[in-house]
């Protein structure tokens, strides 16, 4: 079996301040770990991921994801936030299957 | 290149009507999954097709809902007979293939909504 939280229903911080929106999963065997993001009546769009390798991911827009393999985390982070990077945020895991397990997603809210 | 669409873009019906609802993948994907998104859930897995493969209708609610796919492209999702509470959005997203490191591509999904 394979689960994926977000402890966060929303996230608030002021432009410019770095931000983290928060994942953990639980999977037996190695992870296969996504972010997507959701913006206001639009389907989810690939972030970035983590497959193998160096644990902190970079991907689309200026964002990473540092892969924490004892914390069992992945918790996607930006050094300085836009207004625009509000939306909804979505952590996904897959441990070998190929139906993917979404969180319940974060909502980021950058304020001016 | 063009993304996944999805057609219609909105749909209201009645209680117990039938509706369909299509979707077109990125040419050469091999994979293709339907999703359905509520209001302040996340994603509910419905259905999973791959290549020529049986699909996977593990997540489907009830037997009232059906799908296919023709020649390994379009997706058809059917929902017969429809209820208030399968109002939601209708998310399809197809993946090169459908194995655990390749990331899906959504499209603008299909918002239901039965009166």
């Amino acid at each position: 079996a394979q689960s994926v939280a977000q402890p966060e229903d929303q996230v608030n911080v002021a432009e410019g301040n770095p931000l983290t929106v928060k994942c953990t999963y639980s999977v037996s065997g190695n992870p296969y770990l996504f972010w997507y993001v959701q913006y206001p009546n639009r389907g989810l769009q690939f972030l970035l991921k983590y497959i193998t390798g160096d644990n902190l991911v970079k991907g689309s827009y200026g964002f990473e994801a540092e892969f924490n393999k004892s914390q069992t985390s992945f918790h996607l982070k930006k050094p300085s936030a836009l207004v625009s990077d509000s939306a909804l945020y979505f952590c996904a895991v897959n441990g070998g299957s190929y139906i993917p397990t979404f969180g319940r997603g974060t909502s980021l809210i950058v304020h001016p | 290149g063009a993304g996944v669409s999805q057609s219609p873009s909105n749909k209201v019906t009645e209680k117990g009507k039938d509706v369909e609802l299509r979707c077109d993948p990125i040419s050469g994907h091999t994979a293709l999954y339907w999703y359905r998104q509520s209001l302040g859930q996340g994603l509910e897995f419905l259905i999973y097709f791959q290549g020529n493969s049986a699909p996977d209708k593990s997540g489907l609610p009830s037997d009232r809902f059906s799908a296919e796919r023709t020649g390994g492209s379009v997706s058809t999702l059917t929902i017969q007979r429809t209820q208030q509470e399968d109002s939601a959005v209708y998310l399809c997203a197809s993946s090169l293939e459908g194995t655990s490191a390749y990331e899906q591509y959504f499209g603008p999904g299909t918002r239901l909504t039965v009166t």
